[in-house]
Formats: structure tokens, C-alpha cells, sequence
């Protein structure tokens, strides 16, 4: 059974910054690319970053420059550093995968940046 | 990057009646890479369909997706009380992953 479980969001200042992980099981992690979406409370879903399983990554343009995405395949596990983060960052985040029969989602791990 | 508009932006109905919504794609993309996702407050998208018509493990077959191209369909035949929700179209054939801005069902 595909599981995948966010941790590492919390209350943060703007300007401040957080680390995200997701920790995956179920399928071969290796083969397969890792994304973050996010989604502001009471709004829609919002890609954010992902991490191709051939090493790539990709951001959208309102998290380049300040998030990096990276994956270690032998903990199964991709992280989302935050940096520089805005009010406009607050939201729940989620990583989501696409495998042969689906697409899977974790809970969320909730960020708020307010002062 | 590719839009998805969805219609209507709400969906009034009745137990029983069918609804039909739709996701309009801003261009083809690869192998009809399209999902559909229920989303209910405070829990995480559930997946419907992917690949524009698979059922997902679990979801009954009251649910259906369908098109091709540029143009989706989610059908909910005999809507239920519990499938007042908001329902997300989402295009996953390469990144960025769009999504559409999503359609309120309310069950009367």
C-alpha cells in the first residue's frame, strides 16, 4: 500500500524559513517522481515543486528562487526547504506521487507565516 | 503552462439526479493524462479517476469519467447525500501539474 506522510510545518515569521519532509513506503521510490502541491485554506490546489526521479527539478514561478526540492532515495523520503517565505506561503502542503495505478497523496502538513 | 476551466463553478441538485462536469483543457496534452478528485472541508483530495476514465481502487462505479483531447466529463449518476463536495479536474502529463479551479456540488 502506497503511504506518504508530511511533517515539518508549523507557525513561522515572514522572512523565516522551514524544511517539509515526506516520507513515502509502498512502491519503489526511486523510480518514480515526488511532488508538492499546496493548497490555501478555503482555495484551490497549487502545484508547487517536483523532484523527477532522474534528478531534475522543476518550481513553480512563485516558489523559484526561494524553495529547493531534493530527494534521498535511500531514505525514501523528499524534503521542501522554504526560505524567504511570505504570508502568501501559507497553506497546507501536500506530496503526491503518480504510480502505474494511480496517483497518491498524503495528509498535509499545515505552514503559517504570520508575525 | 496548461489552464483547465471547469463548469459550472456550482451544481445544485437533487438525490438521485445525474451530474455532469466538465474541465476544458488550454491544449492537448500526453495520454489523456487527466484526474478527477473529491475534496470535502478539512481532508486531503480524494482520487476519482485518472487517465481521464479509470476508476480509482474503492470509488463506485456511479462515477465516471470521460473525453479526450481537450475536453473532460465527470458524471456523478444517482447522486448520493455524501457527494456534496468540490471536485478538482487536474492535468498530471508533465510539470507543472494544473489544476482546475474546481465545481461546488451541493445535494438539496
Amino acid at each position: 500500500e502506497v503511504q506518504l506522510v508530511e511533517s515539518g510545518g508549523g507557525l513561522v515569521q515572514p522572512g523565516g524559513s522551514l524544511r517539509l519532509s515526506c516520507a513515502a513506503s509502498g512502491f519503489t521510490f526511486s523510480s518514480y517522481d515526488l511532488h508538492w502541491v499546496r493548497q490555501p485554506t478555503g482555495e484551490g490546489l497549487h502545484w508547487v515543486s517536483a523532484a523527477a526521479s532522474t534528478g531534475e527539478v522543476y518550481y513553480s514561478g512563485s516558489v523559484k528562487g526561494r524553495f529547493t526540492i531534493s530527494r534521498d532515495n535511500a531514505k525514501n523520503s523528499v524534503f521542501l526547504q522554504m526560505n524567504s517565505l511570505r504570508a502568501d506561503d501559507t497553506a497546507l502542503y501536500y506530496c503526491a506521487v503518480v504510480t502505474g495505478d494511480g496517483i497518491y497523496w498524503g495528509q498535509g502538513t499545515l505552514v503559517t507565516v504570520s508575525s | 503552462d496548461i489552464v483547465l476551466t471547469q463548469s459550472p463553478g456550482t451544481l445544485s441538485l437533487s438525490p438521485g439526479e445525474r451530474a455532469t462536469l466538465s474541465c476544458r483543457a488550454s491544449q492537448t496534452f500526453t495520454n489523456d493524462y487527466l484526474a478527477w478528485y473529491q475534496q470535502k472541508p478539512g481532508r486531503a483530495p480524494r482520487l476519482l479517476i485518472y487517465a481521464a476514465s479509470i476508476r480509482a481502487t474503492d470509488i463506485p462505479d456511479r462515477f465516471s469519467g470521460s473525453g479526450s483531447g481537450t475536453d473532460f466529463t465527470l458524471t456523478l449518476s444517482r447522486l448520493e447525500p455524501e457527494d456534496s463536495a468540490v471536485y478538482y479536474c487536474q492535468q498530471y502529463a508533465w510539470s507543472p501539474w494544473t489544476f482546475g479551479q474546481g465545481t461546488k456540488v451541493e445535494i438539496k
